[in-house]
């Protein structure tokens, strides 16, 4: 079972370089997240959606930018890159809200330089 | 928002022993599940808690919702229990649910 699935696992940029961090999963999940992570703190919700065509802004949207035209993927897409988005970026989904376990991708390193 | 902390925020512990985590919310929530980060980075489910209390082996936890905390309970420590806990709460955004999560505590079971 392949779960939540992240692209690319580590990847360096250039300040004002743009990527797109894939994320996909295969259990019909509706909901799917974004996190970033800083180095020794907590998560923080960068934007989420409840289902295709739905996104909505997190804690931390400055600078990302999501889709969600299909079920199974959510893209988070950088634009001029900052150093302030040197991070761990995790993806995540759940079937629904309100008391459904929410899944976690393994992360995606990324540093900007 | 929402303001969600938890304590300690590190502990080192011999392995064999108990231990207390806590985590505390500033308003009321929908849920409460709890995790485990290990030291690949890895996030994985332990519990999912709005009140009452669960165990599932070594781990238990509790939460009062009335009172707006939750505690995280394991015993008899492995080495294997080391990383990060984090608690996060459901809260209501404007078209669903999304979690929030405290800054999490570090925990290390030294053989």
């Amino acid at each position: 079972n392949a779960g939540v699935t992240q692209t690319p696992k580590f990847r360096i940029l250039k300040i004002g370089q743009s990527m797109t961090l894939q994320c996909t999963q295969d259990m019909n999940h509706n909901y799917m997240y974004w996190y970033r992570q800083d180095p020794g703190m907590g998560l923080k919700l960068i934007y989420y959606s409840v289902g295709a065509g739905i996104t909505d802004k997190g804690e931390v949207p400055n600078g990302y930018n999501v889709s969600r035209s299909t079920t199974e993927d959510f893209p988070l897409r950088l634009e001029l890159a900052a150093p302030s988005q040197t991070s761990v970026y995790f993806c995540a989904s759940s079937y629904s809200d309100r008391g459904y376990t929410i899944y976690f991708g393994e992360g995606s390193w990324l540093t900007v330089v | 928002g929402i303001q969600v902390e938890q304590s300690p925020p590190d502990l080192i512990l011999q392995e064999g022993a108990n231990s207390t985590l806590r985590c505390n919310f500033s308003d009321s929530v929908n849920n409460l599940q709890w995790f485990h980060q290990n030291p690949w980075g890895q996030l994985i489910n332990l519990f999912y808690i709005p009140s009452g209390t669960k165990q599932n082996g070594r781990l238990s936890a509790t939460t009062v919702a009335t009172e707006r905390y939750s505690l995280l309970y394991i015993s008899s420590s492995q080495t294997t229990d080391s990383g990060v806990y984090f608690c996060a709460v459901e809260i209501d955004g404007n078209y669903g649910q999304n979690f929030v999560f405290g800054p999490g505590t570090r925990l290390s079971v030294l053989p």
